[in-house]
């Protein structure tokens, strides 16, 4: 079965600092993979999304992600976070035969002012 | 608005009692599904429509869940004899037909079961 990994389940960081967060998936075959993003009183909204070609993908708002096929991760980065930052986000992978959209544990950011 | 709408936001219910959850998915999407979110996890899949029929039910815990779409647009989630573990935010999500396009999430219905 497939499953999504977040290692990281809560990062404080101060304003300035990067920011990576950890994601690994356990699927073998073609995947697409997803960071969403959930701030404080809103829903889930997508941060950015891998396909296929490029495997450094651009999102919202400075965010990137690069997956690494090899090492089964599409690790979330961002160069320099800002208060308005804080958030949970979550990792999440389509795989195979089905629509599921499977979501990791999330990672609560709170950026420090 | 234009995006996914989800009624009531809150819900607080007896144990043993029925509840129905509804959601209005984006204008145009054929695809809908429901997620179920518990407290420090990931939102977990419930459900998945194409159109009026679900393409996927895996996801339902047991048969005191159940969900329907009738005319391919609102669709209700409806859960039988309550327990207190069915506490959590029940997600809905829609999007346009097709494999993998992005699903667009609505507020949640915050159930809590007494």
């Amino acid at each position: 079965a497939q499953s999504v990994s977040q290692h990281n389940h809560h990062v404080i960081l101060s304003e300035a600092a990067s920011l990576e967060l950890g994601c690994n998936y356990s699927y073998g075959g073609t995947v697409n993979l997803f960071w969403y993003v959930q701030y404080p009183g809103q829903h889930l909204q997508l941060l950015l999304k891998y396909f296929s070609g490029d495997p450094l993908v651009k999102g919202i708002k400075g965010f990137e992600a690069e997956f690494i096929k090899s090492k089964f991760s599409f690790n979330l980065r961002k160069p320099s976070v800002q208060w308005s930052d804080t958030a949970e986000y979550f990792c999440a992978v389509y795989g195979g035969a089905t629509n599921k959209l499977i979501f990791g544990t999330g990672t609560l950011l709170a950026v420090q002012p | 608005g234009a995006g996914v709408s989800q009624t009531p936001s809150n819900k607080v219910t007896e144990k043993g009692k029925y509840v129905e959850l509804r959601c209005d998915p984006i204008s145009g999407h054929t695809a809908l599904y429901w997620y179920r979110q518990s407290l420090g996890q990931g939102p977990e899949f419930l459900i998945y429509f194409q159109g009026t029929g679900a393409a996927d039910d895996s996801g339902l815990p047991n048969d005191r869940f159940f969900a329907v779409r009738p005319e391919g647009s609102v669709s209700t989630l409806k859960i039988q004899r309550t327990e207190r573990g069915d506490s959590a935010v029940y997600l809905c999500a829609s999007s346009q037909a097709g494999d993998y396009n992005e699903q667009f999430f609505g507020p949640g219905t915050r159930l809590t079961v007494l």
